[in-house]
């Protein structure tokens, strides 16, 4: 079974600076997908970026880009110029091709922001 | 608007109730599902709907029942809860056969069984 570890529980970065969350997955697949999604006190998840295992390019949603290293099987998150509004929890994701539709997140980063 | 809509947003019930979770999605997905969030626990998928036919079941007490009735509405009814049930349960959609591109998640109900 896929697991998916966020080993950082909580993250703290100030305002405008780089901040980086750490995924790290374990599946013996070699074609799959990973998310980060964001959840703020709103409670809802949004999705913040995605990334396809065959492709060797990381993916970037303006300020979010990751580090996809898929021999390491690490799946990174770096958020650029921080601002108050990316406070919230992140969570990581995977889809394999062999478990249907299905999801497996981590167990999340709590993101704070200082002014 | 998100797509995906839960009511109610909040509930408190005993552990002898019976109530129902709704959740609504209009963006002509076909695969539905049931996640619940407890805090310190990573997110733990309950039930999966493809084309309104039950695909996975993890493992679920039954005191969880789910009802798909069409592709647009999921329903989790509830009946002799525990307080350890109480969490967030949240409700997600997304194209059937593919989910590539993700869920969309719902705000969640907060339940917490007395």
């Amino acid at each position: 079974a896929q697991t998916v570890t966020q080993s950082q529980p909580e993250m703290s970065v100030q305002e405008a600076e780089t901040v980086t969350l750490s995924c790290t997955y374990d599946t013996s697949e070699s074609d799959y997908y990973l998310f980060w999604y964001k959840q703020p006190p709103s409670r809802q998840m949004i999705l913040v970026i995605r990334q396809e295992a065959y492709k060797q390019q990381n993916a970037t949603e303006n300020r979010f880009s990751v580090n996809f290293q898929k021999a390491a099987k690490s799946f990174s998150l770096k958020i650029s110029d921080s601002q108050l509004g990316d406070a919230a929890m992140y969570f990581c994701a995977y889809r394999g091709n062999n478990a249907g539709n299905m999801l497996t997140f981590g167990g999340g980063t709590r993101l704070m922001v200082k002014p | 608007e998100t797509g995906v809509t839960q009511t109610p947003r909040h509930l408190v019930m005993g552990m002898t109730n019976k109530k129902s979770l709704k959740c609504e999605q209009h963006l002509g997905h076909n695969a539905m599902y049931w996640y619940k969030q407890s805090a310190k626990k990573p997110l733990e998928l309950m039930f999966v709907y493809n084309f309104k036919e039950q695909t996975e079941n993890n493992s679920v007490p039954s005191r969880f029942s789910p009802e798909c009735p069409n592709s647009s509405h999921l329903f989790l009814h509830l009946h002799t809860l525990q307080p350890e049930d109480s969490a967030l349960y949240l409700c997600a959609s997304s194209q059937s056969g593919t989910g590539v591109r993700g869920y969309t998640f719902g705000s969640g109900t907060r339940l917490t069984v007395v």
